[in-house]
């Protein structure tokens, strides 16, 4: 069974540009979520997607939104991109109440 | 809004040397997980506990859950190189799927 799979795997922008990542979810997972992670502050929830609606919101500015697709697809876009923003964004995707499974990432730098 | 607390942020052990990482909700958690995530690599699954006082081990970690379900540990006998990486706890509250993530400890281990 293929993981959960993210892309761009790397990526640098600069600042005031938008960046658009995609996630393909474990077949048969419908919730997707994503997180950020820098150094300094851990791994922090951006939202979470169940069956295309939006089911948990993390503490983020209107610039990060998502979406999720019909088939469990997600993607999370950033909007005016600030050098803050560099991180790597994480997508997990779950059943239910049950463990989650997180994809390789994407390295994202706003230079 | 729930918290996971974990401590210590860094830990540096000689090989052979024990380890603990301690994680503390502000509310009680319907479970906790726990994953390692390896330099430059992603968060993996661990494992979960459910139960009041449960106790798991794999090999040479043992993880604990306390009695009230706000408190947890995650034992590492006699670490090894290979143990190196970051130690993540997260918890739900009870009757929600938001997965709250401790801030991590990091482990060193020398030679």
């Amino acid at each position: 069974k293929a993981g959960v799979t993210q892309t761009p795997r790397y990526l640098i922008k600069t600042r005031g540009q938008q960046v658009t990542l995609s996630c393909s979810p474990i077949s048969g997972h419908r919730s997707v979520s994503w997180y950020q992670q820098t150094p300094g502050q851990g791994l922090q929830f951006l939202f979470e997607y169940f069956s295309e609606t939006q089911r948990n919101k993390g503490n983020f500015p209107g610039r990060f939104s998502g979406r999720q697709f019909s088939n469990s697809r997600s993607e999370m876009n950033v909007s005016t991109l600030e050098l803050g923003d560099s991180a790597l964004y994480l997508c997990a995707s779950s059943a239910p109440g049950n463990t989650i499974y997180f994809g390789e990432g994407s390295w994202l730098t706003v230079v | 809004g729930q918290q996971v607390m974990q401590i210590p942020q860094y830990q540096h052990v000689q090989e052979g040397e024990d380890f603990t990482t301690y994680c503390n909700s502000s509310t009680t958690l319907s479970n906790i997980q726990w994953y390692k995530q390896r330099p430059g690599g992603h968060p993996v699954f661990l494992i979960q506990l459910v139960k009041s006082g449960e106790v798991k081990k794999q090999k040479r970690l043992t993880f604990q859950f306390g009695e009230a379900k706000k408190n947890s540990s995650l034992h590492i006998t006699a670490t090894q190189t290979t143990d190196v990486g970051t130690y993540f706890c997260a918890g739900r509250q009870g009757g929600s799927e938001k997965l709250v993530f401790g801030k991590g400890t990091k482990l060193t281990v020398n030679p």
